[in-house]
């Protein structure tokens, strides 16, 4: 069975500062992508970032960004620039190919950032 | 705004009650998902379906039921509440053309 696990139950940054989040998992396919989502106080489930297995370049989104290590199989996120919206909890994800399936899901990181 | 709309956003049941959680997907998006959210079990896949059709099922309780509807908006049920079912429901929908869930705002209930 697919795991995914977040070893870092907190942290916290400075503003402007960068924070690296980690995530490893556990699969046997090989198709399959990863999700970094973000949970502000609102509760609300937001993606952050996406990478697909088969690519080898990491994905970025603006100050986001993922170092993704098949082999090791790991997968983190780096915030750059850090701002005090970026506080809440995220969750790495894990989704195996094909349309159908679901996402599983790590513990969560709580990130807090110091103005 | 995901464009998942869930309602209603809270809920206040007794234990023992039934109650049914609402879901309309992103437009044109045929799968909905079910996802349970609880301080104890973090956030867990309940079930999916997929343009009308039971897709893939999680740790969904036997107390606990879907269906998605021809319009494609999907209603989940818990019956025979329990304290321990107090959690943040949350649906998500995605489209067979991209592989990201798109989540609603979540339902919080309260069973008491």
């Amino acid at each position: 069975a697919q795991t995914v696990t977040q070893s870092q139950p907190e942290m916290s940054v400075q503003e402007a500062e960068t924070v690296t989040l980690s995530c490893t998992y556990d699969t046997s396919e090989s198709d399959y992508y990863l999700f970094w989502y973000k949970q502000p106080p609102s509760r609300q489930m937001i993606l952050v970032i996406r990478q697909e297995a088969y690519k080898q370049q990491n994905a970025t989104e603006n100050r986001f960004s993922v170092n993704f290590q098949k082999a090791a199989k790991s997968f983190s996120l780096k915030i750059s620039d850090s701002q005090l919206g970026d506080a809440a909890m995220y969750f790495c994800a894990y989704r195996r190919g094909g349309a159908t399936n679901k996402l599983i899901f790590g513990t969560g990181t709580l990130l807090a950032v110091q103005p | 705004d995901s464009g998942v709309t869930q309602t209603p956003k809270h809920l206040i049941t007794a234990t023992g009650q039934r109650v049914t959680l609402r879901c309309s997907p992103r437009s044109g998006d045929l799968s909905v998902y079910w996802y349970q959210q609880s301080l104890d079990q973090g956030l867990q896949f309940l079930i999916q379906y997929y343009n009308g059709e039971e897709r893939a099922k999680g740790n969904i309780l036997e107390r606990f039921s879907a269906q998605q509807f021809p319009d494609l908006h999907s209603e989940l049920n818990l019956s025979s509440l329990e304290l321990g079912d107090s959690a943040l429901y949350f649906c998500a929908s995605s489209s067979d053309l991209n592989t990201e869930a798109f989540f609603g705002q979540g339902t919080r209930l309260t069973v008491v």
